[in-house]
């Protein structure tokens, strides 16, 4: 069974560095196809997908947030970290981590992203 | 930036045929995921693969492919269905995942 779990604060100040931590269990890292990313949700707004990090270690960051986004992983311990520098209040969202399988479909040349389990959930606050 | 559409809303009568649509320029090259978000919860996949059910999830729920949209089928809606419902497919590169803007299923 395949669970994850992300960890991290719950109120960071404007211009501070947040730090989130997924935590997961049930699978390898390190199997072909298999990755871990980072979706946030501001309220009552849409999933935003942040970042993602392959059991190769490619990275795929969303453009729009490259410069601000760090993902990293740890394959000994089981743990993802996403680091998200510049902290602001629009920044303030339930930050979820999923367990993803990205596969090159041969046919197209493009990958397949399928993010099959989620974390519950943390929920950021950006305010000073 | 590559974007799929949604519409913000769709409203259906208990029993009915919803239908929810995805669209976007590259959805005929790539497949599409739907995802179920009830209040407060994290999402589920409902449909993978345009078309492919994930064990687990009620029959009622189907899904289809034509061209630039993919839709979101649920059959004999019920109560428990009112939730949002968000696309994902990938950039028009096939590089990295995108999500749409989601759409409110309300059971009238």
């Amino acid at each position: 069974q395949i669970t994850l779990k992300e960890s991290g604060p719950t109120l960071v100040k404007p211009t501070q560095t947040l730090t989130l931590t997924c935590t997961f269990t049930g699978f390898s890292l390190s199997t072909t196809a298999v990755a871990v990313g980072w979706i946030r949700q501001p309220p009552g707004k849409a999933l935003e997908w942040l970042a993602l990090i392959s059991w190769n270690d490619d990275k795929r960051y969303r453009p729009s947030l490259k410069s601000r986004l760090t993902i990293t992983k740890d394959t000994s311990t089981n743990r993802v970290v996403l680091t998200m520098t510049n902290m602001d209040p629009v920044d303030t969202a339930t930050y979820y981590c999923a367990h993803t399988l990205r596969e090159l479909e041969l046919s197209s040349g493009y990958y397949y992203h399928h993010m099959d389990v989620w974390g519950s959930g943390t929920t950021v606050t950006v305010s000073s | 930036s590559y974007e799929l559409t949604q519409p913000p809303s769709v409203s259906v009568s208990p029993g009915q045929t919803a239908r929810i649509t995805c669209s976007g320029d590259a959805l005929p090259k790539q497949y599409a995921d739907w995802y179920q978000q009830r209040p407060g919860q994290a999402p589920v996949v409902v449909i993978y693969k345009d078309t492919e059910r994930p064990s687990g999830i009620p029959e009622r729920f189907s899904g289809s492919s034509s061209g630039t949209i993919v839709t979101l089928i649920i059959s004999g809606v019920q109560a428990e269905d009112e939730a949002d419902y968000y696309c994902q497919s990938a950039d028009s590169g096939g590089t990295y995942p995108v999500f749409g803007g989601g759409t409110k299923l309300t059971v009238l």
